[in-house]
């Protein structure tokens, strides 16, 4: 079943602004990883933040997360026209074959 | 590293008939795991192997479906007697299991997916 749960589902931005996406979850986790996918293509592997971290960068992606709250968060920086994707978080649980659930996306759409 | 790669991109079928996929995963991973994702949706996950073993599969995955990694490299996966509500695109992904000494934390890396349409 879908386990995590995005907020916004979809947004619309300028270039250059930030973009802020929040993902929530239901159970223990090894790790919390964010996916951008492409229409019509797979999913590319962003960041992958273990559950004993609280943030983590990567390049102009900035991820948090609160194991207490059940809920990690995605900024992206500087937004450019390429930022324009689905993006999803998925959860690895704790005692689960490293299998993901992940989140209904979120869509965003980034105005040259 | 040659990325994940699945066949065919794109499959049209008519409902009933028996369709296969396949996925070759980056070649020194030992974990591969199939997922479906519907229009709007997340993928979900469907089953997942160790090398050969075929280690967990998804109530989703009815008795009309299978998978195989025969030689622990490639996969297939088979659905049988196809329905409309199959329609959905396919995604196959690997990742570097646990080794000893390893961090057990590891991404997953997707292919493109195969899109099945049932007429």
């Amino acid at each position: 079943s879908q386990q995590g749960e995005e907020d916004p589902q979809a947004l619309s931005i300028q270039e250059g602004e930030n973009a802020t996406m929040n993902c929530s979850y239901k159970t223990s986790i090894n790790n919390l990883q964010w996916y951008r996918q492409n229409s019509g293509r797979g999913l590319v592997h962003l960041i992958l933040i273990r559950s004993n971290e609280r943030e983590k960068h990567s390049g102009r992606l900035r991820v948090t997360l609160d194991t207490s709250k059940k809920s990690s968060s995605l900024l992206i920086t500087a937004s450019r026209a390429a930022d324009t994707a689905s993006y999803f978080c998925a959860t690895d649980p704790l005692y689960g074959n490293n299998r993901l659930a992940f989140g209904k996306g979120n869509q965003v759409v980034v105005i040259p | 590293d040659t990325g994940v790669s699945q066949n065919p991109r794109h499959k049209i079928t008519k409902r009933g008939q028996n369709v296969t996929f396949r996925c070759d995963p980056i070649s020194e991973h030992n974990r591969l795991y199939w997922y479906r994702q519907t229009l709007g949706q997340g993928p979900e996950f469907l089953t997942y192997f160790q090398n050969e073993a075929q280690l967990e599969k998804s109530r989703l995955l009815s008795d009309r479906f299978s998978a195989e990694r025969p030689k622990g490299s490639f996969s297939t996966l088979e659905i049988q007697r196809t329905e409309q509500g199959d329609s959905a695109m396919y995604l196959c992904a690997s990742s570097d299991g646990m080794v000893t000494g390893k961090d057990s934390n590891q991404p997953q890396h997707f292919g493109d997916g195969t899109r099945l349409s049932i007429l």
